[in-house]
């Protein structure tokens, strides 16, 4: 099963660019990239999929390399609403979630 | 619309009890996944069912078991309760494939 790894924790003040990088080097060729977000004592939340390229929508945008062993989430002008858990997977449907990155966006 | 919805949202149970969690999807979805998430730690796959049908399993002893009704619906039963087996117990549903997931609020099980 693939398996990703992120940083445990980040930090950042509101209104700055957070990026968040992951690492899958054992991606499958016919795995997408998935991020979600989770507050405490709540299910994860989708925010953005892609497979190569970038990939953006009305939350965060999604940067993936050629070679696909990495990804980039990206969530501009971060908010104080936007502390929680960060998930990468990258298994299609068998979401295998790692320990997540914690952020913390101070005032 | 409605989300995915599971009952109850608290439980107590000692060990050696069994306890049967209730999911209920999206309409109109056919897939429905549970997932087990200790304090502190990700999510961690149980099993996910698609048309009624187990799709896969997670690294969790046969004290799990789960079904999908005809109506999409899912129970998860775990027997022999643990200590352990105190958690997050949260249910996801989709299209199927590499649709995306909706996950519910999930049922906080605590074993004495």
């Amino acid at each position: 099963l693939a398996k990703t790894t992120q940083p445990i924790s980040m930090d950042s003040y509101e209104g700055q660019e957070v990026n968040i990088t992951c690492s899958h080097n054992n991606i499958a060729t016919n795995d997408y990239i998935t991020w979600y977000q989770q507050f405490p004592s709540q299910g994860p939340r989708f925010i953005i999929q892609g497979y190569k390229t970038k990939v953006t929508n009305e939350v965060a945008s999604l940067f993936i390399p050629a070679d696909r062993k990495s990804s980039t989430l990206s969530l501009p002008r971060v908010s104080l609403s936007d502390t929680a858990v960060y998930y990468c997977l990258s298994s299609p449907d068998k979401l295998i979630f790692g320990t997540g990155t914690r952020l913390q966006v101070f005032p | 619309d409605a989300g995915v919805t599971q009952s109850p949202t608290h439980l107590i149970k000692t060990r050696g009890q069994h306890v049967t969690l209730r999911c209920s999807p999206i309409s109109g979805h056919k897939s429905v996944s549970w997932y087990q998430q200790v304090l502190g730690q990700g999510p961690q796959f149980i099993f996910q069912y698609y048309e009624k049908e187990e799709r896969g399993r997670g690294n969790f002893p046969d004290r799990f078991s789960a079904r999908q009704f005809p109506n999409y619906s899912s129970e998860l039963n775990v027997n022999a309760l643990l200590l352990g087996d105190s958690a997050l117990y949260l249910c996801a549903s989709s299209l199927g494939g590499y649709n995306e997931q909706f996950f519910g609020p999930g049922t906080r099980l605590t074993v004495l």
